[in-house]
């Protein structure tokens, strides 16, 4: 059965600092990756996700994510923080072979704090 | 991007009393809907799958009973808990697959009193 590990379920940065947030995956077959942010009280919204092709996928809002096999992860980084980035991010994976219409199985989650 | 909405954003209801959550697709048709619960402070748990035209896949766990999942149309899909209790309080969410991804709704705040 494939699972999703976040490590960290509060991270906290300051402004412009390095965003580090990790999530190792289970699976038998690699599988499709993504990243998503909710903001309070409101639904996901898709970061950006790896299917297939290049193992270093570029997302919005500045926010990029390398899918490394041998380690089983796909941790999500930023280079310089900024205070609207402080929300709570998860990791999600889902079956390759359920193609994207596959269920997602997500991670915990890992609340983003941005001090000043 | 894909939008798709949810009705009601936030309900309050009486113990016993059912309530309807409404998901569309506005821009786009989605073949499979997914609903999802969120308690505080946690991830997305799954809860059942909706096919349009076809009866609902639920996840080990989830009472079909209780949890009415009705996709009628290619723009909508219909979340009716039934006979609520307080411990069904919580953020439901919703998703379509449209294109090559899931498109979420903002979520709908249930609160049983």
């Amino acid at each position: 059965a494939q699972s999703v590990t976040q490590l960290g379920s509060h991270v906290s940065v300051s402004e412009g600092a390095l965003v580090l947030l990790r999530c190792n995956y289970s699976s038998s077959v690699p599988p499709y990756l993504f990243w998503y942010v909710q903001y309070p009280n409101q639904g996901l919204q898709l970061l950006l996700k790896y299917t297939t092709g290049a193992t270093l996928v570029k997302g919005i809002n500045g926010f990029e994510a390398e899918f490394k096999k041998s380690e089983t992860s796909f941790h999500l980084t930023k280079p310089s923080a900024h205070m609207s980035d402080a929300a709570e991010y998860f990791c999600a994976v889902s079956d390759p072979y359920g193609g994207s219409q596959g269920n997602l199985i997500f991670g915990k989650g890992t609340k983003l704090s941005v001090k000043p | 991007g894909a939008v798709v909405s949810q009705h009601p954003s936030r309900v309050i209801c009486k113990s016993g009393t059912s309530v309807k959550i409404e998901c569309r697709s506005l821009d786009f048709q989605a073949t499979t809907m997914f609903w999802y619960r969120q308690f505080p402070k946690q991830s997305l748990m799954l809860m059942a799958t909706s096919n349009e035209g076809s009866k609902a896949t639920y996840e080990q766990g989830v009472e079909k009973d209780k949890f009415l999942i009705n996709h009628a149309s290619l723009t909508l899909s219909t979340l009716t808990v039934t006979s609520a209790h307080p411990e069904d309080s919580s953020f439901y969410i919703c998703s379509a697959h449209g294109r090559d991804e899931q498109y979420f709704g903002p979520g709908t705040r249930l609160t049983v009193t």
